[in-house]
């Protein structure tokens, strides 16, 4: 069955820390994907990548980096956690090319920032 | 960019078809309808998709207008477990991404 994994469920960090969040996915994907979702905000997409040290900014990349040093490997950054950045943080892995848009989720990680 | 329109919410009885309906009137020839759920506190699931057709797969069907502006997802017979907040997607960015929009919950009652 395939997977996507996120290393972390919850998590509560204090304002100034930096945090990482992990995500693995054994699919053998080319695309990893960060989301954050919010209510009445929905899903919004924070980086995304297509291939090992590649990255690509989304909608709301401020405050975040990424590293991808492996394929199957894609993690976020909090350089310096702020409270506007309690969320659900979800990480999504697909094919390249005709299944890009299929989507695998990890199951989340929640930050609070306190 | 072509935008979906769902409803905010439907009720559904348990072991009844649920039918979510989904419009987007200014889908281009060359997007495909996606559908995606989310049961509460998971990561979001992918359901179905397709272009043109009609397509059916363990989970659902996808039942698309011949003029593609609108599609509904069946769940031939819904179960408690098939509660969820249901997106339908057709908009894709620029980097080719695909957007949520803010869905339809589904309340499937006993």
């Amino acid at each position: 069955d395939v997977k996507v994994t996120q290393s972390s469920r919850y998590l509560v960090k204090r304002t100034g820390e930096k945090v990482f969040l992990e995500c693995v996915q054994d699919m053998d994907h080319e695309n990893m994907f960060w989301y954050r979702q919010d209510p009445g905000l929905g899903l919004r997409l924070i980086y995304f990548s297509y291939d090992v040290k590649m990255k690509e900014k989304g909608d709301i990349p401020e405050g975040y980096s990424v590293s991808r040093e492996k394929k199957e490997r894609f993690s976020l950054i909090l350089e310096s956690a702020s409270t506007n950045q309690t969320s659900m943080y979800l990480c999504a892995s697909s094919l390249t090319g005709f299944g890009a848009n299929v989507l695998t989720f990890g199951a989340g990680s929640r930050l609070t920032v306190l | 960019d072509a935008k979906t329109t769902q409803p905010p919410s439907m009720d559904c009885a348990e072991g009844r078809a649920a039918n979510l309906p989904c419009n987007h009137s200014t889908i281009s020839g060359n997007e495909y309808v996606y559908w995606y759920r989310q049961i509460h506190s998971q990561g979001p699931q992918y359901i179905i998709h397709g272009l043109k057709n009609n397509e059916t797969n363990e989970m659902a069907s996808l039942i698309i207008t011949e003029d593609r502006k609108s599609s509904t997802l069946i769940l031939p017979h819904a179960t408690l477990r098939d509660t969820a907040v249901y997106y339908c997607i057709v908009r894709v960015s620029r980097d080719d991404t695909i957007i949520f929009g803010k869905g339809t919950r589904l309340h499937i009652l006993p």
